[in-house]
């Protein structure tokens, strides 16, 4: 069993559609999180929830929504597709904020 | 907030020999150092981590030590191998955030 599944693992759409990335992990952690690994292979926060209540949200645009129906999924949400999305998106989880992370096989998004 | 700077970018090296990759942190309130690696197309993975109350930690040829003072800290890989190829990534933890360097991508050719 994949301990942090997303899915789809590559998407690719045109600009301007909205589209939506799902997380679940089956290791009973209370933390949830997605990163952006862009083109330079940099990775970097989105945000973070902790037992379905949102703890960071860096500077991301509000096109970008995530959503934890409970602690074992977390989905992102994006409105209005731009060509600077393009990006692997990486859902993780851990125990708790201080804990070893756990990343998904991420979902690579292609703007055309 | 956390700035984690990571150095070298490319390290290219021969199996057998050691590799070592250094980080420093700018957060005193940091306390948790994990390392990832990623192997192209793959997901980032946790290879070792160290918390600020210990100066070094090892697991068989890979190993960590941690300045708090000088607020840095380093992987030490020892007789390396073709499949240690693959990009290295720091990162310290201050609160419920990791803040990753900029990765370390690291050959190691036969």
């Amino acid at each position: 069993d994949t301990a942090v599944s997303q899915t789809p693992k590559y998407l690719v759409t045109q600009m301007g559609n909205d589209k939506s990335i799902k997380c679940e992990q089956n290791l009973g952690h209370d933390t949830m999180y997605w990163y952006k690994q862009d083109s330079k292979k940099f990775l970097k926060i989105m945000f973070s929830y902790n037992n379905k209540e949102l703890i960071i949200n860096e500077t991301v645009p509000n096109r970008f929504s995530p959503k934890s129906p409970d602690k074992a999924h977390l989905n992102l949400h994006i409105n209005s597709l731009e060509l600077g999305d393009s990006a692997v998106y990486f859902c993780a989880s851990s125990l708790v904020g201080d804990q070893p992370q756990h990343f998904g096989d991420g979902t690579r998004l292609s703007i055309l | 907030g956390e700035n984690v700077e990571q150095h070298p970018s490319t390290l290219s090296v021969q199996e057998g020999d050691s590799a070592v990759i250094k980080c420093t942190y700018s957060d005193s309130a940091s306390n948790y150092f994990p390392w990832y690696k990623q192997e192209l197309g793959k997901r980032p993975q946790l290879i070792i981590d160290i918390r600020s109350n210990v100066g070094e930690k090892k697991d068989q040829r890979i190993a960590v030590t941690l300045n708090k003072t000088a607020k840095h800290f380093s992987l030490h890989i020892t007789e390396t191998q073709p499949e240690d190829s693959a990009v290295y990534f720091c990162a310290g933890q201050a609160g419920t955030a990791l803040i990753f360097g900029k990765g370390t991508t690291l050959s190691v050719s036969s």
